[in-house]
Formats: structure tokens, sequence, C-alpha cells
């Protein structure tokens, strides 16, 4: 079964950093696009990042610059490192590989940027 | 890049069919056949429905209908169902800088 299950979500300082993992079954991670797409409380999906299986990566505007993407082969898992975090960067945050649309999704980590 | 616009809202009885708009630009939606649409229940993560306009992935009814005429997508669900009732998001590929777009979602009501 494909299968993509998020951690590493929590309560965090302003300024502050923290790392999402997605680790993925049934598949392989480094073969396929895959992203992050966050959702902040009662708002709208926001594409986040994308890393292509031939490496290459993007971030929206909004995180550009703070938080990396990254892949861990051999344990077929996927990063995101956020860095200076900010009030606005609190969200549901979903991996979620991208071939014909994105699909499937994880279940979600919440991530909350408050003092 | 911004957001691309949907309704905040559609509803319909159960049976009947609804629409929901995606408008973008020719830098998203206009310039490239690769309109996605995502159903989200409360509380759930989103559900792929439509790909590439208009092709349904394995297991989604043929209820959900996509298509696109210029730099407007669309999603009808005909013979509505009480279970439709969900948030909908439409995406785009985008280009190479920043690759993808969500639109701002539009909350499906079923009377």
């Amino acid at each position: 079964e494909v299968q993509l299950v998020e951690s590493g979500g929590g309560l965090v300082q302003p300024g502050g950093s923290l790392r999402l993992s997605c680790a993925a079954s049934g598949f392989t991670v480094s073969s396929n696009y895959m992203s992050w797409v966050r959702q902040a409380p009662g708002k709208g999906l926001e594409w986040v990042s994308v890393i292509y299986s031939g490496g290459s990566t993007y971030y929206a505007d909004s995180v550009k610059g703070r938080f990396t993407i990254s892949r861990h082969n051999s344990k077929n898992t996927l990063y995101l490192q956020m860095n200076s975090l900010r009030a606005e960067d609190t969200a549901v945050y979903y991996c979620a590989r991208v071939r014909a649309g994105f699909d499937p999704w994880g279940q979600g980590t919440l991530v909350t940027v408050s003092s | 890049q911004s957001a691309l616009t949907q309704p905040r809202s559609v509803s319909g009885s159960p049976g009947q069919s609804v629409t929901i708009s995606c408008t973008g630009t020719s830098s998203d939606v206009g310039g490239y056949n690769y309109v996605s649409w995502y159903q989200q229940h409360p509380g759930k993560a989103p559900k792929l429905m439509i790909y590439d306009v208009s092709k349904r992935p394995s297991g989604v009814p043929d209820r959900f209908s996509g298509s696109k005429s210029g730099n407007t997508a669309s999603l009808t669900i005909s013979g509505l169902q009480a279970e439709d009732e969900a948030d909908y998001y439409c995406c785009s590929y985008a280009g190479s800088y920043t690759p993808y777009v969500f639109g701002t979602g539009t909350k499906v009501t079923v009377l």
C-alpha cells in the first residue's frame, strides 16, 4: 500500500527551528517528485516546496531562504527543515507525492509557532 | 504567485449538478494542462479527484468531471450526494520558478 506518514510537528517559539519528517512506504521517494503543502487553521491549502527526482528543489516565496526540503534515500524519507519560524508559519503540514496530481497525502502534522 | 480564484461557496440539492470555477492566468491554468482538483472533508487530508484537467484517478466516481477553457478550469459534480459536501481546491502547475499554486478553495453544501 502506498502511504505517507508525517512526524515532527509541535510548539516552537518565534525564531526557532523544527524539522518535519515524512516516511514513505509502497514506493521510492527518490524516484518521485515529493512536495510539502500547508494549511493554516481555518484557511486554504498553500504549496510550500517540492524536490524533483533529479534533486532540484523549489520553494514558495513565503518560505524561501528559511525552509529546506531534502530526502534520505536509504530511509525512504522526505524532510522539511524550517528555520526562523514566524507566527504565520502555524499550520498543518502535509507531504504528498507529485505524479499525476498530488497523491497520496500524509495525515498531516501540526506546527504551532507561538511564545 | 497569487492563489487561483475560486468561489467561496456553492450549493445544490441532492441529485443536482454544481460547477466550481478556478481562474488563473496564462502563466498557470491557461499555460499548461496540469490542473488538478482535491476534495477535503473537515479534519482530513485532501484527496485527489481530478488530474491533468479532466482525468479521474481509479476509484473516483464518474460524477466528478473536469474541464478547462482559457485561464479558467472547472470541476462539475453531477448527481450531487450528501457525502460530496466538503471543501474543494484546484491546483495548477505554474512553471519552473514556483511550480505549483493552489486555489482559494470552495465549500460545497448539499441542501
